[in-house]
């Protein structure tokens, strides 16, 4: 049973525009989410996070919004750049980040110029 | 300031062999998790090791086993490896808390 789902595989935006990634859970439990890009041949990379006493939280070009009541969080990249393309995945957690981090299979995205 | 370094980089076995892969974690980072990720999927937490006992573990079998080290580097060994077992192998490091794990580039494993 998949925890964390991210139902887009990819998605494709046009330099500049607005990227929005989604993610829905279905562990009313985890209480803490993370966004992770991943390029080829590297580990992830942390990007930003929230936690669930907040709805929103934004960190230069990416904002991250959280509805607790639809189990629904979203990323949003304003603008986008072709470096952003890589794949993104969402993950929870109960008490923090440092603790067992449940995955999506994350979404391609691809960012052109 | 050194991140998280995992090695080798890649390694290939054969079915019933074993395995041992290494992490040292970033400086300062008391925590370490291991995750593995197979193709297509997002990584899966197999355990977690903090100040050199096991913190909790996922729905991985006993021949995964692992151990933490005074200086917080960390070994994930793989006994009777099955074709199954390949995928991209992943450690993280963290402060603790709230503090989010930064991972290493991984080991791709590879069993024929």
């Amino acid at each position: 049973d998949q925890q964390v789902k991210q139902n887009s595989p990819s998605l494709s935006v046009q330099e500049g525009r607005i990227s929005i990634l989604n993610c829905d859970y279905t562990n009313s439990m985890f209480d803490y989410f993370l966004w992770y890009k991943k390029y080829p041949a590297e580990g992830p990379t942390f990007l930003i996070s929230i936690s669930s006493i907040k709805d929103k939280n934004e960190d230069g070009r990416f904002t991250v919004f959280l509805n607790k009541s639809a189990k629904h969080l979203s990323l949003h990249i304003v603008p986008s750049q072709p470096g952003d393309s890589a794949v993104y995945f969402c993950a929870a957690t109960i008490k923090g980040g440092s603790e067992k981090l449940v995955f999506g299979k994350g979404t391609k995205l691809t960012v052109n110029p | 300031e050194t991140g998280v370094t995992q090695s080798p980089t890649h390694l290939i076995k054969t079915r019933g062999q074993q395995v041992t892969l290494r992490c040292s974690s970033q400086s300062g980072h008391n925590t370490v998790s291991w995750y593995q990720q197979a193709l297509g999927q997002g990584p899966q937490f197999i355990f977690q090791y903090y100040r050199e006992e096991e913190n909790g573990r996922g729905n991985f079998p006993p021949r995964f086993s692992g151990l933490q080290f005074p200086n917080y580097s960390s070994e994930l060994n793989v006994n009777a490896l099955e074709l199954d077992d390949s995928a991209l192998y992943l450690c993280a490091s963290s402060l603790g808390g709230a503090q989010p794990q930064h991972f290493g580039d991984g080991t791709r494993l590879s069993i024929l």
